[in-house]
């Protein structure tokens, strides 16, 4: 059982620089989504989505992009990484009963 | 919009006691889920226990339960018979039926001492 997905588990990137977060579940779930945590703020949304071809913003979109072409993954991009995006990166999906089932989440340090 | 607000950020425990952690919410909605998850410092985040927001029936799993107040929308978490391995940050969130979209609290530290 794979569950969901992440990769990679760390990365180092320099002010400026684009990368992709990637996201897969074998679940079939429809609802995917892509928290940040950082110290004292707990998990906050960036983006969700409810199904394939459907994506919505959560509570901090800014400075990062997704697309859901297919039910199974759910890419996060950062186009030109700051500092500020240094943080533990999770991706979750859920089945219609609202319980998120997590993937191990993605140390990204921006330098 | 939703909210969940933890105001506990550091708690400790001696080892077989019994710790109460505090969550508050506020939501528009009649009908959501609220959960605690734990995150042990290996990072991965597990649910320790859900409660739906039409059942009055304080959810219970095993040492771990909850006092669900809806009118007051407190949603605590009971840990009974604390372990060393309940060391962990604990999580209180909260979604309606409708999105699946889940709001987090800031979280609790909790520490188990022996």
């Amino acid at each position: 059982n794979a569950g969901v997905t992440q990769t990679p588990k760390f990365q180092v990137l320099k002010t400026g620089q684009s990368m992709t977060l990637q996201c897969a579940q074998d679940m079939n779930h429809e609802y995917m989504s892509w928290y940040r945590q950082d110290p004292g703020m707990g998990l906050r949304l960036i983006h969700y989505s409810v199904g394939a071809g459907i994506t919505d913003q959560g509570e901090v979109p800014n400075g990062y992009n997704v697309s859901r072409s297919t039910t199974e993954d759910f890419p996060l991009r950062l186009l030109s990484a700051a500092p500020s995006q240094t943080s533990v990166y999770f991706c979750a999906s859920s089945r219609s009963t609202g319980e998120l089932f997590f993937g191990e989440g993605s140390r990204l340090t921006v330098l | 919009a939703q909210t969940v607000t933890q105001s506990q950020p550091e708690m400790s425990v001696q080892e077989a006691e019994t710790v109460t952690l505090s969550c508050t919410y506020d939501t528009s909605e009649n009908n959501y889920y609220l959960f605690w998850y734990k995150q042990p410092p290996s990072r991965q985040m597990i649910l320790v226990i859900r409660q739906e927001a039409y059942k009055q029936q304080n959810a219970t799993e095993n040492r771990f339960s909850v006092n669900f107040q809806k009118a007051a929308k407190s949603f605590s978490l009971k840990i009974s018979d604390s372990q060393l391995g309940d060391t962990a940050m604990y999580f209180c969130a909260s979604t309606d039926y409708n999105t699946d979209k889940l709001i987090f609290g800031t979280g609790t530290r909790l520490q188990v001492f022996p």
